[in-house]
């Protein structure tokens, strides 16, 4: 069975600009959720889409969003970037969601905002 | 207050010694879910173990054990002589509540280095 893959694994912008970051689940698991992962905030809670509805929402402002397709893949999109923004964006995939379900993650994506 | 406190930011051991890892959790609910996470270097988040709040049996797991103890809110994780391999940042996450509802939690991570 294939893994969670994501795309692109590295990415330079500048502030300003925006972003759009995919991720393909596991086959058959239509829980994604997303993080941002900082050397200063850790691991941080982004939003969870399953079977194409918002289920969660972390603490985030509204220049991050996100969607999900009804093949289960997921975008998550960040507009008008700030520096703060770098960071490494993680994506998993669940069979049975946040609610106590084993997250499955992707390599990441390395967003750099200069 | 945190949810999930992993006090120990950075452990060094030379390989072959065992080596815990804390986790203390808070929740309200008495329905959850703890799980350690492993991050190597090249960054893709292993899954290592899931307990519900029901199960305090501890579990091994070859050279892994884990200790969970609702008294305490813990759920510490050991590592049986350590190998260079175990070099890792090792998350500790708390996940409650149910479907719209739910929260997931993670710890700030213990940056664990084994040395040969």
């Amino acid at each position: 069975k294939a893994g969670v893959t994501q795309t692109p694994r590295y990415l330079i912008k500048t502030r300003g600009q925006q972003v759009t970051l995919s991720c393909s689940p596991i086959s058959g698991h239509r829980s994604v959720s997303w993080y941002q992962q900082t050397p200063g905030q850790g691991l941080q809670f982004l939003f969870e889409y399953f079977s194409e509805t918002q289920r969660n929402k972390g603490n985030f402002p509204g220049r991050f969003s996100g969607r999900q397709f009804s093949n289960s893949r997921s975008e998550m999109n960040v507009s008008t970037l700030e520096l703060g923004d770098s960071a490494l964006y993680l994506c998993a995939s669940s069979l049975e969601g946040l609610a106590g379900g084993v997250l499955f993650f992707g390599p990441g994506t390395r967003l750099t905002v200069l | 207050a945190q949810k999930v406190t992993q006090a120990q930011t950075e452990i060094s051991v030379v390989e072959k010694e065992d080596v815990t890892l804390d986790c203390v959790y808070e929740t309200r609910d008495t329905t959850y879910y703890l799980f350690w996470y492993k991050q190597p270097p090249s960054g893709e988040l292993v899954f290592l173990i899931r307990r519900n709040s029901f199960d305090e049996q501890n579990e091994i797991s070859g050279r892994y054990s884990w200790n969970f103890q609702k008294s305490t809110s813990s759920f510490n994780f050991t590592i049986t002589a350590s190998q260079v391999v175990d070099s890792a940042v090792y998350f500790c996450a708390l996940s409650e509540g149910t479907g719209a509802n739910s929260k997931l939690t993670f710890g700030k991570g213990i940056t664990l280095s084994v040395r040969p």
